[in-house]
C-alpha cells in the first residue's frame, strides 16, 4: 500500500517569516494531495489541495508544490502569523477515496 | 448547514463491551469513512464506503466492523473492543474520489 512520510515533525520559526513542510508518497496511482490543519482539540480542516495534473497552487500566504517525478509534496506558508499554529497533515489519496495521512509536523509560529 | 455529526463525542468503556459509534452526514456525500489518530502515527483509515452496501478495509481494519445501510449513516463497531483501540476517531465524508474530504467533530474513546 501506499506510504506517505512527513518531515519535520516540529517546526518551530518565527513571525513573518516562513515555513515548509515536506511529504513523500511511494504510490504512483495516488493522484489527489490534501493538507490539513488540525487545531487542538478540533477536527482536521482542509487548508489546500493539489491534483497531480498540476505541479504548483497558490492560495494567499499557502502554496503547495508538487513533484510527480521524485513523488514528494510540500506545503509553503509565508508571513507566519501565530494563528498558523498547529499540527499541519498531508495525505495522498486515490480514485478510491483511499487515504494515507503523513505522521504530522507540529508548527509553532513564535510572536 | 452542512456537517458529520457522529456520537459519542467521549466514552470510557470496559474490555470486551460491545460499543457503537455514529456517524452521519447531511451533504449527500456518496464517500464515508473512519479514520483512528493516535500520537506520533497521524490519521490512519479504519474503513471506507462509496456508496450504499459497498464498504472496503482501509489500512488498520482489525478490530472493527462497518456498515452503509442508509447513504447518510455510516456507523463504526467494535465488536469486543480493547484497550489498543483507545483513541481518538474521526468520522469523515466527501462528494466523490479525490474531492474535499469534511470531518467530524472527534470521538474520544478510551477501553479500559
Amino acid at each position: 500500500g501506499e506510504n506517505v512520510e512527513q518531515h519535520p515533525s516540529t517546526l518551530s520559526v518565527q513571525e513573518g517569516d516562513s515555513a515548509v513542510i515536506k511529504c513523500t508518497y511511494s504510490d504512483s496511482a495516488s493522484n489527489y494531495f490534501p493538507w490539513y490543519k488540525q487545531e487542538l482539540g478540533k477536527r482536521p480542516q482542509l487548508i489546500i489541495d493539489i491534483r497531480s495534473n498540476v505541479g504548483e497552487k497558490k492560495d494567499q500566504r499557502i502554496a503547495v508544490t508538487l513533484n510527480k517525478t521524485a513523488k514528494h509534496f510540500s506545503l509553503h506558508i509565508t508571513e507566519t502569523q501565530p494563528e498558523d499554529s498547529a499540527v499541519y497533515f498531508c495525505a495522498a489519496g486515490d480514485n478510491f477515496n483511499k487515504f494515507y495521512f503523513g505522521s504530522g509536523t507540529k508548527l509553532n509560529v513564535k510572536p | 448547514e452542512a456537517q458529520v455529526t457522529q456520537n459519542p463525542r467521549y466514552l470510557i468503556t470496559v474490555t470486551g463491551k460491545k460499543l457503537t459509534v455514529t456517524c452521519s452526514q447531511n451533504m449527500n456525500h456518496e464517500y464515508m469513512s473512519w479514520y483512528r489518530q493516535d500520537p506520533g502515527l497521524g490519521l490512519r483509515q479504519i474503513y471506507y464506503s462509496m456508496n450504499v452496501e459497498v464498504t472496503d478495509k482501509g489500512d488498520v481494519p482489525e478490530g472493527y466492523k462497518v456498515s452503509r445501510k442508509e447513504k447518510r449513516n455510516f456507523p463504526l463497531i467494535l465488536e469486543s473492543p480493547s484497550p489498543n483501540q483507545t483513541s481518538l476517531y474521526f468520522c469523515a465524508s466527501s462528494r466523490a474520489t479525490g474531492n474535499t474530504i469534511y470531518f467530524g467533530e472527534g470521538s474520544w474513546l478510551t477501553v479500559v
